[in-house]
């Protein structure tokens, strides 16, 4: 299966300030990088997600940023609020026969207030 | 509304025995998936379905079987082999394999008594 690395594996951070969770791959074939968001006893929802067209995506207090060279994207949450806290992960994706929807071990969020 | 529908939300097994955890969807998805998620392990990944009467065996599929003689159903049955079956099992679907938004269903929670 591909690889997929995310870090941190957790991350406090104050109301107000920024989280970065970052995640690295393998795969060159992967075309799709979307970020999911779960709340505890919940599923996992699409977040944001971007395609290797642009380096970036903005939606509202959240950023992707993707760096095709280096393999790797990152979410950024601006402003972040204690209704972030949840855990985060990546899961890039090709439009290859055969490959199942592989994710990262997540990152667990704690914005405190 | 279309989504996924997992059922029951809690579910109790004795040593011993064989339980079927329910995933439903009406989306008209080709591809399913089932994941387990314990603390700490993100979200693995125990069977994927591209297609009816099709499944592939994801990283831990010792221990459990599915079948998806539907397109709208892919249900998982977690056998006696499986020795450590408490967990939070998670269904998805998505449009195809491939570069595209995983939906979820809002998951089971198993426990062995």
């Amino acid at each position: 299966q591909q690889q997929v690395k995310q870090s941190p594996q957790s991350l406090i951070v104050q109301k107000g300030g920024i989280s970065i969770i970052n995640c690295a791959y393998e795969n060159t074939a992967f075309d799709y990088f979307p970020w999911y968001q779960q709340f505890p006893g919940k599923g996992p929802a699409l977040l944001i997600a971007i395609r290797p067209d642009v380096s970036e995506k903005k939606e509202g207090r959240f950023t992707i940023s993707f760096n095709k060279s280096a393999k790797q994207f990152s979410l950024h949450i601006m402003d972040s609020q204690p209704g972030d806290s949840a855990t985060y992960f990546c899961a890039p994706a090709a439009n290859q026969a055969g490959t199942a929807l592989i994710f990262g071990k997540g990152t667990t969020l704690s914005v405190s207030s | 509304d279309g989504g996924i529908t997992q059922s029951p939300k809690y579910l109790f097994r004795k040593e011993g025995q064989n339980v079927t955890l329910s995933c439903e969807q009406n989306l008209n998805h080709d591809a399913m998936y089932w994941y387990r998620q314990d603390p700490g392990q993100g979200l693995r990944l125990i069977y994927y379905s591209q297609i009816v009467n099709d499944f592939q065996k994801g990283d831990i599929a010792e221990g459990y079987s599915v079948s998806r003689e539907k397109k709208e159903s892919f249900p998982l049955t977690v056998t006696s082999a499986q020795k450590n079956p408490t967990a939070f099992y998670l269904c998805a679907s998505t449009e195809f394999i491939g570069n595209t938004e995983a939906f979820f269903g809002q998951g089971t929670r198993l426990t062995v008594v």
